[in-house]
């Protein structure tokens, strides 16, 4: 299976800093990422398909990069309502495989 | 309103079995793979199985293959997952959600798009 790792595994910041995750794949992915951030106790909700592809309804200030096996996802002003862990998932292939995921949390 | 509502979570003994249910509502349900993914006790999520919208093909997770079988009823909208002989790494939140299919630029992604509350699943003696 492909292994899928995210640094940092957590961060502080403070409402309006930008911040950038990274995801690294262990082989090649072209660009089938997701992205997804979990607020506690919620169920997961998906911010960006396909590398950089913004779902419906997700703020502007999220952004996603990448191709291959590294990838980005970077968000230019956070919220109140952005902090919780984000995790990636590739969907190049079967079994699909999460990273282990970055919690965000307030400074 | 589009919605995925899971049931049928519980405690069990460990070899012990149990039924998920997904119930669909707000868009037709025939048309869509759906996936199970799950969530043990502080930790992250883990992909678990999926199955095509007409049941037709189906993915699993190597640690469930041969113990868990997935399967839906199109008429009812709803989505199963069967867990046999279950063990205590079994113990999670298991949700349920679609599979939405993208495409950009004559390339397609697919990526879950609507999830559901979550189900707990314990297994303990």
């Amino acid at each position: 299976a492909i292994q899928m790792t995210q640094s940092p595994s957590s961060l502080s910041a403070s409402v309006g800093d930008r911040i950038i995750i990274t995801c690294r794949a262990s082989q090649g992915i072209r660009n089938d990422l997701a992205w997804y951030h979990q607020g506690p106790g919620k169920a997961p909700k998906l911010l960006i398909y396909g590398t950089s592809n913004l779902q419906s309804g997700v703020p502007s200030r999220f952004s996603g990069s990448g191709s291959g096996t590294d990838f980005t996802l970077t968000i230019s002003s956070l919220q109140p309502e952005d902090f919780g862990t984000y995790y990636c998932l590739q969907d190049f292939t079967y079994p699909r495989t999460f990273g282990q995921g970055t919690k965000v949390g307030i400074k | 309103e589009v919605q995925l509502v899971e049931s049928g979570g519980g405690l069990v003994q460990p070899g012990g079995s149990l039924r998920l249910s997904c119930a669909a509502s707000g868009f037709t349900f025939n048309i869509y793979w759906m996936t199970w993914v799950r969530q043990g006790p502080g930790k992250g999520l883990e992909w678990v199985a999926n199955l095509k919208g007409d049941g037709s093909v189906e993915h699993y997770l190597d640690s469930v293959k041969g113990r868990f079988t997935i399967s839906r009823d199109n008429a009812k909208n709803l989505f199963y997952l069967q867990m046999n002989s279950l063990r205590a790494e079994d113990t999670a939140v298991y949700y349920c959600a679609r599979d939405q299919d993208y495409s950009i630029n004559e390339n397609w992604y697919d990526a879950n798009d609507i999830w559901g509350p979550g189900t707990m699943v314990t297994v303990s003696s």
